[in-house]
């Protein structure tokens, strides 16, 4: 069974501190990986696809990279405005289509 | 632009009833999914549409239907309602025919409540 993993489920960062949020996937023929930002009471809005393992994206002070077994976002000097639920997706085979399967998301509060 | 539209945004059901929830996509985009989230199981995929065509279906049970109109407006039942129904219904709409085609874009969902 194709599963996405996300951790820590939470996170609390100050103000410039930097960290990295893993999305780890066990999934047969992966075709790519999505990365959404959901603020509350929103709907999840498109960050970043990855389509291969080295493959790198930056986006302001967000960066997220691919390798065979996971991904990893980046996030360089947090402001408060970057506090939301980041998800991951995987993009796997699914008979002749494809489809998504989410990880469970993480928590990410940034302090001033 | 107009994003993505649902509707009803807050509903709230009792056990055994039925609900219809609605989704306008973005103007020109012809593919609309549709994705139940909770605290629990997170993001789930419930279903796809294409040019009216069901394309992709997710594990749920035959409770949960889907149609898609001529102009791409989208549908889902949910007939005989359970408490565990209750959660945030997404629906979101896509330019392309496949997934990596294009970014997947969410309407901000319909809270549905069962009593």
């Amino acid at each position: 069974e194709d599963q996405v993993t996300q951790s820590p489920e939470a996170l609390r960062l100050q103000e410039g501190e930097s960290s990295s949020l893993n999305c780890s996937y066990t999934v047969s023929g992966l075709r790519g990986l999505f990365w959404y930002r959901q603020d509350p009471g929103k709907g999840p809005e498109f960050l970043f696809t990855l389509y291969s393992a080295g493959e790198e994206k930056e986006k302001e002070r967000l960066k997220a990279t691919l390798t065979k077994k996971e991904s990893f976002l980046h996030i360089t000097a947090p402001k408060p405005e970057d506090s939301a639920t980041y998800l991951c997706a995987a993009v796997v085979l699914a008979g002749a289509n494809s489809k998504l399967t989410f990880g469970k998301g993480i928590t990410l509060s940034v302090r001033p | 632009k107009a994003g993505v539209t649902q509707t009803p945004r807050y509903l709230i059901k009792t056990r055994g009833q039925q609900v219809t929830l609605s989704c306008s996509p973005i103007s020109g985009h012809r593919s609309v999914s549709w994705y139940q989230q909770t605290p629990g199981q997170g993001l789930q995929f419930l279903f796809e549409y294409f040019s009216e065509t069901q394309r992709n279906k997710g594990n749920f049970p035959g409770r949960f239907s889907g149609r898609q109109f001529s102009n791409s407006r989208s549908e889902m039942n949910v007939s005989t309602l359970e408490l565990g129904d209750s959660a945030l219904y997404l629906c979101a709409s896509r330019a392309g025919t496949g997934i990596l085609t294009g970014e997947l874009f969410f309407g901000e969902g319909s809270r549905l409540t069962v009593l």
